[in-house]
């Protein structure tokens, strides 16, 4: 009965590679939010898409791409990463008329 | 854009006495505050929120009041345990019209310790 998932947990892996994370909501929300979360526990908010749709898009490099095959889904995928991408990811949902947002167990992804 | 900012960084308090944290947010727009809790190796949990036309807010152990003149809210926990450890994060946003999604800001977080 898990509200949020995001897979995987964990993510080790070198500079240069691409990688995705993939996250899945259960909630029947229609708008989906993808955080950073850096090592001083800062939380920042990446990317939201309504309805499939962006409709945030904060200064973040173009190596990362969202993705939204629908309501349910929202996929970070991530080029030519950098040791700086290390981070705690989070996926989040939210119904847009009640705000109130949900939050999966993140990925911590790590960059060597 | 939204500032929000948050004191204190962390809190030590006994078993059974009450925590206070509190925030303060730049934006006269914003319109909605939760409160999230974040357990070690976990994802945040809202615990409490409160909208810009609500004073006080209690839920059991947990109260938050906002002050939109000045512009600051708070969480008040009552008679703590050891469980109530974790880390509290405040958050503000406006919008939540229909098409939008609300752009929480949030606040740096307080490492809340609860000694037995």
């Amino acid at each position: 009965d898990t509200a949020v998932s995001q897979t995987p947990k964990y993510l080790v892996t070198q500079m240069g590679n691409d990688k995705s994370i993939k996250c899945e909501q259960n909630l029947g929300h229609d708008t989906m939010y993808w955080y950073k979360q850096d090592s001083k526990k800062f939380l920042k908010i990446m990317f939201s898409y309504n309805n499939k749709e962006l409709i945030i898009n904060e200064t973040v490099p173009n190596r990362f791409s969202p993705k939204s095959p629908d309501k349910a889904h929202l996929n970070l995928h991530i080029n030519s990463l950098e040791l700086g991408d290390s981070a705690v990811y989070f996926c989040a949902s939210s119904q847009e008329v009640l705000g109130e947002q949900y939050f999966g167990p993140g990925t911590r992804l790590t960059v060597t | 854009g939204e500032n929000v900012e948050q004191h204190p960084s962390t809190l030590s308090v006994q078993e059974g006495d009450s925590a206070v944290i509190k925030c303060t947010y730049s934006d006269s727009a914003s319109n909605y505050f939760p409160w999230y809790k974040q357990e070690l190796g976990k994802g945040p949990q809202l615990i409490i929120d409160i909208r810009s036309n609500v004073g006080e807010k209690k839920d059991q152990r947990i109260a938050v009041t906002l002050n939109k003149t000045a512009k600051h809210f708070s969480l008040h926990i009552t008679e703590t345990q050891p469980e109530d450890s974790a880390v509290y994060f405040c958050a503000a946003s406006r919008g939540g019209s229909s098409g939008s999604a609300r752009q929480l800001t949030f606040g740096s977080g307080t490492q809340l310790t609860v000694l037995p």
